[in-house]
């Protein structure tokens, strides 16, 4: 069975104070592992999709890298309006079903 | 390009009661899906459309739960009867390719369900 687990639950920074959040994920054969940005009361907005080991893509201040168990979504400077909920998702070969972690709430004061 | 549209974005109802929710996906995407998001949770798949078929509707609780696509566009998903524990934001996405390459679901912005 296919398993997402996202760490740290809840993450609160200062502005401009950089970290990382993380997804670990057990998959049987990875076709695509994906990031996306929820505000509150709004759907998932896609942001990354990540297909092998060294993979690295990056928007705005964040940077999102896998390796073949985790991925990693760095956010450099942060400013309040990257607060939301950050959510990452694999996609099993042979499969379209996406399985969600429960995410990371980020909370950015200013 | 419009995006994903659902309604009602809201719906408060009594256990027992039925409720249907309609999404519209991105205009030619041929790939559809129903989510369930309960609060503090990710998205779980109810069930995924391709065109006017059902390819896998594996976790629909299918003894109160029913979705159908007509015409290979709009879809609604419908509760009948409801249980407490369906509360939860139900999320629509579509996906433009249906076969071999992996592909961006886009989801719409939801339908808060309260059942009391």
């Amino acid at each position: 069975e296919d398993q997402v687990t996202q760490s740290p639950e809840a993450l609160r920074l200062q502005e401009g104070e950089s970290s990382s959040l993380n997804c670990s994920y057990t998959v049987s054969g990875l076709r695509g592992l994906f990031w996306y940005r929820q505000d509150p009361g709004k759907g998932p907005e896609f942001l990354f999709t990540l297909y092998s080991a060294g993979e690295e893509k990056e928007k705005e201040r964040l940077k999102a890298t896998l390796t073949k168990k985790e991925s990693f979504l760095h956010i450099t400077a942060p400013k309040p309006e990257d607060s939301a909920t950050y959510l990452c998702a694999v996609q099993a070969a042979g499969s379209y079903q996406l399985t969600f972690g429960k995410g990371t709430k980020l909370s950015v004061i200013p | 390009e419009a995006g994903v549209a659902q309604s009602p974005r809201y719906k408060i109802i009594e256990k027992r009661q039925s409720v249907a929710f309609w999404c519209n996906p991105i205009s030619g995407h041929a790939t559809l899906y129903w989510y369930q998001q309960i609060l503090g949770q990710g998205p779980k798949l109810l069930i995924q459309f391709q065109n006017n078929g059902v390819v896998d509707d594996s976790q629909l609780p299918k003894d109160r739960f029913s979705a159908e696509r007509l015409k290979g566009v709009d879809s609604t998903l419908k509760i009948q009867p409801a249980k407490l524990e369906d509360s939860a934001v139900y999320l629509c996405a579509s996906s433009r390719l249906s076969g071999g390459v992996t592909d961006t679901q886009y989801f719409g912005p939801g339908t808060r369900l309260t059942v009391l």
